[in-house]
Parts: C-alpha cells; sequence; structure tokens
C-alpha cells in the first residue's frame, strides 16, 4: 500500500524563521516527490518537486529527499505570514498518480 | 501558463439531483486528468484517473456509477455526480497531467476547487 505520512501539526515558527516541514513515504518504487500549498478553501499549488537525492533550492525554499530513509522535507527560509497554509507532500511512481500525506498545516506568528 | 479551470466553482442542490463539474486545461493539452474530493481538514483522496478517450480509472470505494467520468477532449473532463446526497457534499478538486513539453514526467496542475453543497 502506497503512503505517504505528515505530521498534521500546526507548526508554529516566528516570522524570520526557518519551518522545517516532514514527509516519510512507504512505497521504495516512489520515483518524484511534489510539495504543494493549500490555502483554506483553495485548491492546492505546486511549490516544488524533486527527483534526485539531496537538496534542491528555489527562492525561499529548499527541498530535501532521502530516498534511502524514504523521507523528504521542505525548509522554508524567512518564513512570512503569507506562508501560513497547508502543506502537502506526494508521492508518484513512474504511473500517472500522486499519492498524497494529509498535510502539515504552518502558522507564520508575525 | 498550465491553467486548469473549474466550473462551477461552487453548487448547491437539492438531494436526488445531478450536478455536473467541468474541469479544462486552458493552455495545454492534458491526456490524463484526476477528480479528488477532500473532506474539511482532510487531505485529498484521488476519486478517479481520465484518460482522454477512455473509460475512467476508479479508485477502490468509488462509485463508478455515482460518479461518472467523461473526458471527451484533451482539454475537458466532466464528473457528474448523479442523485446526489447530502453526504456527497465536498470540495472537488480535478487536475490536469500536460502532455510532454516543458512539464517533468509527473507533474500535476490543480483546478481552483468546486464546492459542492447538497440539501
Amino acid at each position: 500500500q502506497k503512503e505517504v505520512e505528515q505530521n498534521s501539526g500546526p507548526l508554529s515558527v516566528p516570522e524570520g524563521a526557518i519551518a522545517s516541514l516532514n514527509c516519510t513515504y512507504s512505497d521504495r518504487g516512489s520515483q518524484s516527490f511534489f510539495w504543494y500549498r493549500q490555502y483554506s478553501g483553495k485548491s492546492p499549488e505546486l511549490i516544488m518537486f524533486i527527483y534526485s537525492n539531496g537538496d534542491k533550492e528555489d527562492g525561499r525554499f529548499t527541498a530535501q529527499l532521502n530516498k534511502a530513509s524514504q523521507y523528504v522535507s521542505l525548509l522554508i527560509r524567512d518564513s512570512q505570514p503569507s506562508d501560513s497554509a497547508t502543506y502537502l507532500c506526494a508521492a508518484a511512481t513512474g504511473a500517472n498518480n500522486l499519492f498524497f500525506g494529509t498535510g502539515t498545516r504552518l502558522t507564520v506568528i508575525p | 501558463g498550465a491553467v486548469v479551470s473549474q466550473h462551477p466553482s461552487w453548487v448547491i442542490c437539492k438531494s436526488g439531483t445531478s450536478v455536473k463539474i467541468e474541469c479544462r486545461s486552458l493552455d495545454f493539452q492534458a491526456t490524463t486528468m484526476f477528480w479528488y474530493r477532500q473532506f474539511p481538514k482532510q487531505s485529498l483522496m484521488l476519486m478517479a484517473t481520465s484518460n482522454e478517450g477512455s473509460k475512467a480509472t476508479y479508485e477502490q470505494g468509488v462509485e463508478k456509477d455515482k460518479f461518472l467520468i467523461n473526458h471527451a477532449s484533451l482539454t475537458l473532463s466532466t464528473l457528474t455526480v448523479t442523485s446526489a446526497h447530502p453526504e456527497d457534499s465536498s470540495f472537488y478538486i480535478c487536475s490536469a497531467k500536460p502532455h510532454g513539453g516543458k512539464y517533468s514526467y509527473n507533474e500535476q496542475f490543480f483546478g481552483p476547487g468546486t464546492r459542492l453543497t447538497v440539501l
């Protein structure tokens, strides 16, 4: 069974701090991993995706992948109140489907 | 680029009626579209995978006769909730997977969602 696990939170960080969001997956066949941000009442929007072990940086966001540990993380530097949202981790195998975690709710405190 | 629209954005209907939701990829062709359902404070649950020109593949526990999916073109998929009941009230979100081009293999782009309320 393909499972993606996330800590539901809420995770609270002060403005300007680094927010660290974690995700584990059970299917070793998963090849690509996605982080989506979802504001309340809205649909998810893609932040980043990562395929290879190591870090991938895009602006204030860094995705980290460790396939041996089946672990994916998202770091948000210089967190802003506008970053407050639910962050969804998703894993995909070579097939079409994305398997989503339940999401981590992040609150950035001004 | 990679914009997906849904219509309507919200709908309220009486129990027993049918509701159709449209999902369109506006600036790309999508051979595969996905339909998700999200209940309050829960994650996205995949309902079905829709491939253009073929029958949809439904996830376990999703009634194909209740949730009719038609993917008639490379830019349009529809979900019809037939004989809707209050327990079908939810946030329905579609996503579309671009066919090749500059996008990564598994990227999906989500529509804005449709909030269905069945009275």
